[in-house]
């Protein structure tokens, strides 16, 4: 059983480009969060997909944007990069349910470190 | 605001011994806390969890204390191993707003556990 995937594991853009971040949640589950983890800090909740729909979003501007399609699997768009966007990005999935049982966890992909020079 | 806190950036511990993660938050929402572990490169992996209906849970080496009155909780790891070593994570996580939505995690700023042969 896959485990949660991303890709890509490692990038680098440039100030003002667009970059695309990919993940494929756990089987079995239908709801992806995105989290931004940057250098000696907690990761920051980004925003959360379930049925193809963004549900809750963290404190991130418009240039942070999703999708998620039909099978669970779920894009990170970030336009007009700035020095800042450097970060791990991480993908969680939930399993079904989550939200209504005070149990479980969240299972976390291996990230995609982007560099913006 | 930092919602949940890590105040002790790093932690040494000899092999053998006992390690205490400490972990505060400020938000009397929250009614499901986790810890996870991370090594370099990869995403957090999930460690134990409690929820805010429970002072204790237990799982292997592994303990969680909750002190709901303090907002305090503790993550206690007995005999502590060189594989240990990794940085912590707290998160806390509050039953969604919108009951169509799932739960997201709020984290800590981490703690670096290092043991010693």
């Amino acid at each position: 059983d896959a485990g949660v995937t991303q890709s890509p594991t490692h990038l680098i853009k440039t100030r003002g480009q667009q970059v695309t971040l990919r993940c494929s949640p756990k089987s079995g589950h239908d709801t992806v969060s995105w989290y931004q983890q940057a250098l000696g800090q907690g990761p920051q909740f980004i925003f959360q997909y379930y049925e193809e729909e963004e549900r809750q979003r963290g404190n991130f501007p418009d240039r942070f944007s999703g999708h998620q399609f039909p099978n669970y699997s779920s894009e990170l768009n970030v336009n007009a990069l700035l020095l800042g966007d450097s970060a791990l990005y991480l993908c969680a999935s939930s399993p079904v349910g989550w939200n209504r049982v005070a149990g479980g966890e969240l299972f976390f992909g291996e990230g995609s470190r982007l560099t913006v020079l | 605001d930092q919602q949940v806190k890590q105040n002790s950036p790093s932690l040494s511990v000899q092999e053998g011994r006992i390690s205490i993660l400490n972990c505060d938050y400020t938000n009397s929402m929250f009614d499901y806390f986790l810890w996870y572990k991370k090594y370099p490169a990869e995403g957090p992996t999930f460690l134990i969890s409690i929820s805010s209906i429970k002072d204790k849970n237990e799982d292997g080496r592994f303990t969680v204390f909750l002190n709901k009155s303090a907002k305090h909780l503790s993550l206690h790891i007995v005999p502590s191993q060189p594989g240990d070593s990794a940085v912590y994570f707290c998160a806390a996580s509050r039953e969604p707003q919108d009951a169509g939505n799932n739960r997201k995690l709020i984290w800590g700023l981490g703690t670096s556990l290092a043991v010693n042969p």
